[in-house]
């Protein structure tokens, strides 16, 4: 099946510093992809829609200067956690869809 | 508003045991729907259900959707402890570009 990574897998930063992640699809070109964050034991959910080469679409509540997104390309989306504070701490996931909706593997990212 | 409903939230079973997952769903411009194992990382894909009564099979996992009554459900007979984990359904809107619509998972737990 098609393939989704995300970069880094794991990452821990001093609060206020901003931290890029990084989300590739390997073996197809995604116009649209999703990010979601998981907080423990919730489920996922959507942060915003990535669009190759227009602005993202952000859902309620997720502060777009905070989270920016770049979908630059047909295979790269970035997501850039802004003044990362000690509550911004969840697990990140990607996905592109095709017919089906492919996952990344997730970036835990951790602020002190 | 869309919304995916799943049930149990969290279940405990022993090893061996039969166990049904359920989820209903109410989304406009429904298109299929998909179950999702999530362990530690990023959610692994399971089954892609569009079509209703048509039961989908993967060693002792299966699952069928009932497009009438909006429900699926996923059964896994003779469970192992590797089947720990949550399990996630999601319903795929119809429009492109769309992301899907998350239930809220059930927590499988399987003692041996």
């Amino acid at each position: 099946g098609a393939v989704v990574s995300q970069h880094p897998s794991w990452v821990i930063c001093k609060s206020g510093t901003s931290v890029k992640i990084e989300c590739r699809s390997l073996d197809f070109q995604a116009t649209t992809m999703f990010w979601y964050r998981q907080f423990p034991k919730q489920s996922l959910m959507l942060m915003a829609t990535s669009n190759e080469g227009s602005k993202a679409t952000y859902e309620q509540g997720v502060e777009k200067d905070k989270f920016l997104i770049n979908h630059a390309s047909l295979t790269l989306s970035t997501l850039t956690v802004t003044s990362a504070h000690p509550e911004d701490s969840s697990f990140y996931i990607c996905s592109a869809r095709l017919l089906e909706q492919f996952f990344g593997p997730g970036t835990r990212l951790t602020v002190l | 508003e869309d919304k995916v409903v799943q049930s149990p939230l969290s279940l405990v079973v022993h090893e061996g045991d039969t166990v049904t997952l359920n989820c209903s769903y109410e989304v406009t411009n429904f298109r299929s729907l998909l179950w999702y194992k999530q362990e530690k990382k990023a959610p692994t894909f399971l089954f892609m259900l569009t079509s209703s009564g048509i039961e989908k099979k993967s060693g002792r996992l299966s699952s069928i959707l009932d497009k009438k009554e909006l429900f699926s459900i996923l059964n896994i007979t003779a469970t192992q402890t590797g089947d720990s984990a949550i399990y996630l359904c999601a319903v795929v809107p119809n429009q492109a570009g769309t992301a899907l619509i998350f239930g809220k998972g059930t927590t499988l737990s399987v003692s041996s």
